[in-house]
């Protein structure tokens, strides 16, 4: 059975663009979690998706959003990106109401 | 605000030595932590994971043990090899937040021949 799936591998963007990252759960999972894991910061939690609705979100401006698709798939939108907006966005998914997440391989944000 | 405090940051240890890492909470309202496994360029995998409700877990070489009156849970992996060298990820998370993970800073595991 395929894991998550993200896409792209790597984005270069320069600044004040916009990325837009994709993440494919695995088949039966609804809820999808982003995370960024940037240089020095660790690991951190930036929202979840759960049946096509935002339920929480962690300590980031609100240029970063998202959305969650009928088919469960997600995407992560970022604004008038800045250099430390650089991090590996990494996607997670559950199954409904249970604890266990699995990651996909990231996506790696380079700004310019 | 970290929420979860971890250490060492590295650690080296030899073929079939034991690797221990620690990680404190304050929120006690977190009931799930796991422990997640990174290797350079992939996403982290989950290894094992512990409910306040159990003082230990094995599983293969891998222990949590956690202690909820003084707020820390650890890793232990036994008989350490080279292949486990890698990063690892202390967490917690509750219901409440739909199991959002506070992630620790991490460790830089090296395991030498």
């Amino acid at each position: 059975e395929a894991g998550v799936t993200q896409s792209p591998t790597h984005l270069i963007k320069t600044r004040g663009q916009q990325a837009t990252l994709r993440c494919s759960p695995i088949s039966g999972h609804t809820s999808v979690y982003w995370y960024q894991q940037a240089l020095g910061l660790g690991l951190q939690f930036l929202l979840w998706y759960d049946e096509g609705e935002e339920r929480n979100r962690g300590n980031f401006p609100p240029r970063f959003s998202g959305r969650q698709f009928p088919n469960y798939s997600s995407e992560l939108n970022v604004n008038a990106l800045e250099l430390e907006d650089s991090a590996l966005y990494l996607c997670a998914s559950s199954l409904a109401g249970q604890e266990t997440q699995y990651f996909g391989p990231g996506t790696r944000l380079l700004v310019l | 605000q970290q929420q979860v405090k971890q250490s060492p940051q590295s650690l080296i240890v030899q073929k079939g030595g034991i690797s221990i890492i620690n990680c404190a909470y304050e929120n006690t309202a977190f009931d799930y932590f796991p422990w997640y496994q990174q290797f350079p360029g992939k996403g982290p995998a989950l290894l094992i994971a512990i409910r306040p409700d159990v003082s230990e877990k094995k599983e293969g070489r891998f222990t949590i043990s956690f202690n909820k009156s003084a707020k820390q849970f650890s890793l232990h992996i036994m008989d350490s090899q080279p292949g486990d060298s890698a990063t690892y990820f202390c967490a917690a998370s509750h219901s409440n937040s739909g199991y959002a993970l506070n992630f620790g800073k991490g460790t830089s595991l090296l395991v030498t021949p």
